[in-house]
């Protein structure tokens, strides 16, 4: 597609449940990033993925987070007993290659709320 | 380590009036700083970015911003405010590794 995908748009999920977010990057776009906006707050960064290096996860807030990216292509991150505060939304960007100055393509997010 | 600040959480302006974003930034080294806005219910937009080119950058939208070295400063500026840019507004910078590091956002209004 021509822009970076996200599914569900919305997830709402009971205390407890895993849940599973999607993210399809833009075709040929190598480094992929995972970050969560709770209401009110700036962006919080969970996690990093640049080609085949090991992933900075130094951002995911406990281990119930974790991610993957199969194929350097689309991401999943996955949210394990979730819990109330988990509830944001959860913002999926690419840009083409790592660098400091290349533009990121955010998509449009998965709104998560746990009840 | 790499840090942004943005030091106003809300700024109400008229249209038709200047808008003045304020954003501060540290850095070990040269950066790369970024304006993005987030519109209600939208996804982020970049706006502009300074990658150490000119320092006075222009984006989308009238929007354009100086990168001050010597003030660690990278302030967005729009010379007349119209209701459409009635929004969220990042601040970025990015570290040597490419990790987008986001200042905590000012919500512009934008007064008929």
């Amino acid at each position: 597609g021509a822009g970076v995908s996200q599914s569900p748009s919305n997830k709402v999920t009971e205390k407890g449940k895993d849940v599973e977010l999607r993210c399809d990057p833009i075709s040929g776009h190598t480094a992929l990033y995972w970050y969560r906006q709770s209401l009110g707050q700036g962006l919080e960064f969970l996690i990093y993925f640049q080609g085949n290096s090991a992933p900075d996860k130094s951002g995911l807030p406990s281990d119930r987070f974790s991610a993957e990216r199969t194929g350097g292509s689309v991401s999943t991150l996955t949210i394990q007993r979730t819990q109330q505060e988990d509830s944001a939304v959860y913002l999926c960007a690419s840009s083409l290659r790592r660098g400091s100055g290349l533009e990121a393509f955010f998509g449009q997010g998965t709104r998560l709320t746990v009840v | 380590a790499q840090s942004v600040t943005q030091l106003d959480s809300h700024v109400s302006v008229s249209e038709g009036t200047p808008v003045l974003l304020r954003c501060n930034y540290s850095s070990s080294y040269s950066p790369s700083l970024f304006w993005y806005v987030q519109h209600p219910n939208k996804g982020l937009q970049l706006l502009l970015k300074y990658t150490s080119a000119a320092t006075l950058v222009k984006g989308i939208n009238g929007f354009e911003a100086e990168f001050k070295k010597s003030e660690t400063s990278f302030h967005l500026t729009k010379p007349s405010a119209h209701m459409s840019d009635a929004a969220e507004y990042f601040c970025v910078v990015t570290n040597q590794g490419g990790k987008l590091i986001f200042g905590q956002g000012t919500e512009l209004s934008v007064k008929p």
